[in-house]
This record gives structure tokens, C-alpha cells and sequence, in this order.
């Protein structure tokens, strides 16, 4: 089983559509879980950490299930500059090195 | 604020060539530091981090060796390149704590010819 899983479409949504990406990690002891944001050829960018009880920050809703070891990440009212690659994260050992998944892929239609 | 300095932003290079490439981080004292490579349509793969001066730890066996000879400053290097060295190429830091997000530099695009 691969360490952090995801689904790596294409999500393709029209303008104003609620999407929703989900992760899975095989780590039990992972300890710390973030969404980074990933443009075409640039780098990744901090899209928000996720916390235990569920953490919203606008239109972006996260939330994690600890026994499930799932990750999920909605986005409502998608806009065209929300098109781009989204990296499930977690952070596991001593170090806290962080496992990327490999990403999801949405693209916001007019 | 902390900021991260990567270049060049693209490099092309013949196999066999030397390659090194720079990251400094502004801002912060101690960081972690950390190299990663993306190759076209895959995911991110760690290298290398550091947790100090001198202090360096490989994740995968490879053509590339990492040195950091100042608390900021973080360097990948090779003697001889391979054509499976091309990729796309990223720097980070993080606070020394461990479990934090990582903040990304530009990336450098280096091509093997």
C-alpha cells in the first residue's frame, strides 16, 4: 500500500461547483496532515494544515478521520484560479519528513 | 518575514557535467532544510535534509550529494550527471520543530541534454 494515496483525476467542475478530493495514508503514527496547492511548473504552496476536528478557511473545508486514516478537502464555489494540482501531505517520524501524495488534478471550467 | 532563495530557475546541462545549485533562507535561524526532485508527472521524492550545519541525511542512493556550510544556506551537487538527473528540483525549510509544513522555493528546471 502506498504511503499517501489519492486520486489524481482530472477533476473538471464548471465555475460555482463544489468538489471534494480525498487521501488516504498508511502510517498510523503519522502525527500532522497539510493540503498544499501545486500551479503547472511552479512550486507547491501551503494550502492549509488539517486538524483533528475539521478546519475551514473560506471556501476551503478540511477535515481528517484518525481512524479511518482519511483525509478529505471541499472546496465550494470553485473559481477559474482554483485550477491547478492538489498535494495530500503528512508528516511521520522523528523528523516529521513529510510524504507527498502524488496529487489530484481539477480543472475549473467557465 | 522568512523568504527561500533557489537558482538558477532553469538549467540545461551534458551529461557528465558538474552541477550545483543554491538555496538560502531568510528570515529564520536553525531550519530544516530540505532538497526534493519531481520528475514530469510524478511526485515529489525527498533527497536530502538537514537539520544543521554539516548535518545531512539521504532518503534515496543516487548521483547527487547535498552539503550545507552555513546555518541558511543549502547546496545539491554532482559530479558527473546522468540523464535520469533531469527533473524538476525544489528546495525547502521548515522550523526545527518537527511535524511542520514545509515552504517551497521557486525550483530549479534543470534539462540533461
Amino acid at each position: 500500500r502506498k504511503e499517501v494515496e489519492q486520486d489524481p483525476g482530472p477533476f473538471n467542475v464548471p465555475e460555482g461547483a463544489t468538489v471534494a478530493f480525498n487521501c488516504t495514508y498508511s502510517n498510523s503514527a503519522s502525527q500532522s496532515f497539510f493540503w498544499y496547492r501545486q500551479d503547472c511548473r511552479k512550486e507547491p504552496k501551503l494550502l492549509m494544515s488539517v486538524y483533528s476536528s475539521g478546519n475551514e478557511d473560506g471556501r476551503f473545508t478540511a477535515q481528517l478521520n484518525r481512524a479511518s486514516q482519511y483525509i478529505s478537502l471541499l472546496i465550494r464555489d470553485s473559481k477559474l484560479s482554483d485550477s491547478a494540482t492538489y498535494l495530500c501531505v503528512v508528516a511521520q517520524g522523528s523528523q516529521g519528513n513529510l510524504i507527498f501524495g502524488k496529487g489530484t488534478k481539477l480543472s475549473v471550467k467557465p | 518575514s522568512q523568504t527561500i532563495h533557489q537558482w538558477p530557475a532553469t538549467l540545461v546541462q551534458p551529461v557528465g557535467s558538474p552541477l550545483s545549485l543554491e538555496c538560502t533562507v531568510e528570515g529564520t535561524s536553525n531550519p530544516n532544510l530540505y532538497w526534493y526532485r519531481q520528475a514530469a508527472g510524478r511526485g515529489l521524492q525527498l533527497l536530502f535534509y538537514s537539520v544543521g550545519i554539516g548535518q545531512i541525511s539521504s532518503e534515496v542512493p543516487q548521483n547527487l550529494s547535498a552539503s550545507r556550510p552555513q546555518d541558511r544556506q543549502f547546496i545539491l551537487s554532482s559530479k558527473k550527471l546522468l540523464l535520469s538527473d533531469s527533473g524538476f528540483y525544489l528546495c525547502a525549510w521548515s522550523v526545527s520543530r518537527g511535524n511542520q509544513p514545509q515552504h517551497f522555493g521557486d525550483g530549479t528546471r534543470l534539462s540533461i541534454l
